[in-house]
């Protein structure tokens, strides 16, 4: 399984548009990068999935570089209720395959 | 219905208490896992079911006992567990193939005296 690296934890304000970057150098060709949010006494929410280029959704965007070493999620006009973590994995969603959950970032959005 | 429930949202027990958690989906998902998660710290899987066997077991002790009695629900069985067992405990499910995602449980807060 590709590890995760992410920074620990970034400040914004409100209506800032936020990058969090993701280090997978060791990702495998089949390996699909998954984000997800969780607010504290939570589970985890998932936001947005992709494999190659830009994948955009409601929510966020994801960004990701022709070598996949790396994805950055952006967050566009970030409100005070997308203060969370956030959670970078990859990997492939086979039946029998392990989900480790790296470190996760925590975002605080400041008024 | 896109809703994974959990029960109960809190439990206080004692060591020498016997438990279980529930888990339910309906949304036809064949996986299910188990996570337990400490306060500031990221989820770590326990147990995943695929088609109601168990298939992955991440050396949890074996004061936990996972139950997977139909294809919709999951539970969690507990007994003489430590202090350190106090956790979030997550339980998620997934359709079971291809690039689809995790859909998680709001949990149950787990004391234990």
């Amino acid at each position: 399984l590709a590890k995760t690296t992410q920074p620990i934890s970034m400040d914004s304000y409100e209506g800032q548009e936020v990058n969090i970057t993701c280090s997978h150098n060791n990702i495998a060709t089949n390996d699909y990068i998954t984000w997800y949010q969780q607010f504290p006494s939570q589970g985890p929410r998932f936001i947005i999935q992709g494999y190659k280029t830009k994948v955009t959704n409601e929510v966020a965007s994801l960004f990701i570089p022709a070598d996949r070493k790396s994805s950055t999620l952006s967050l566009p006009r970030v409100s005070l209720s997308d203060t969370a973590v956030y959670y970078c994995l990859v990997g492939v969603l086979n039946r029998d395959d392990k989900i480790i959950f790296g470190k996760g970032t925590r975002l605080h959005i400041l008024p | 219905d896109t809703e994974v429930t959990q029960t109960p949202k809190h439990l206080v027990m004692g060591m020498t208490n016997k438990k279980s958690l529930k888990c339910e989906q309906h949304m036809g998902h064949r996986a299910m896992y188990w996570y337990k998660q400490k306060a500031k710290k990221p989820p770590e899987l326990m147990f995943v079911y695929s088609y109601e066997k168990l298939s992955i077991n991440e050396s949890v002790p074996s004061r936990f006992s996972p139950e997977c009695p139909n294809s919709s629900l999951l539970n969690l069985h507990l007994h003489a567990l430590q202090p350190e067992d106090s956790a979030l405990y997550l339980c998620a499910s997934r359709k079971g193939r291809g690039t689809d995602t995790q859909y998680f449980g709001p949990g149950t807060r787990l004391t234990v005296l």
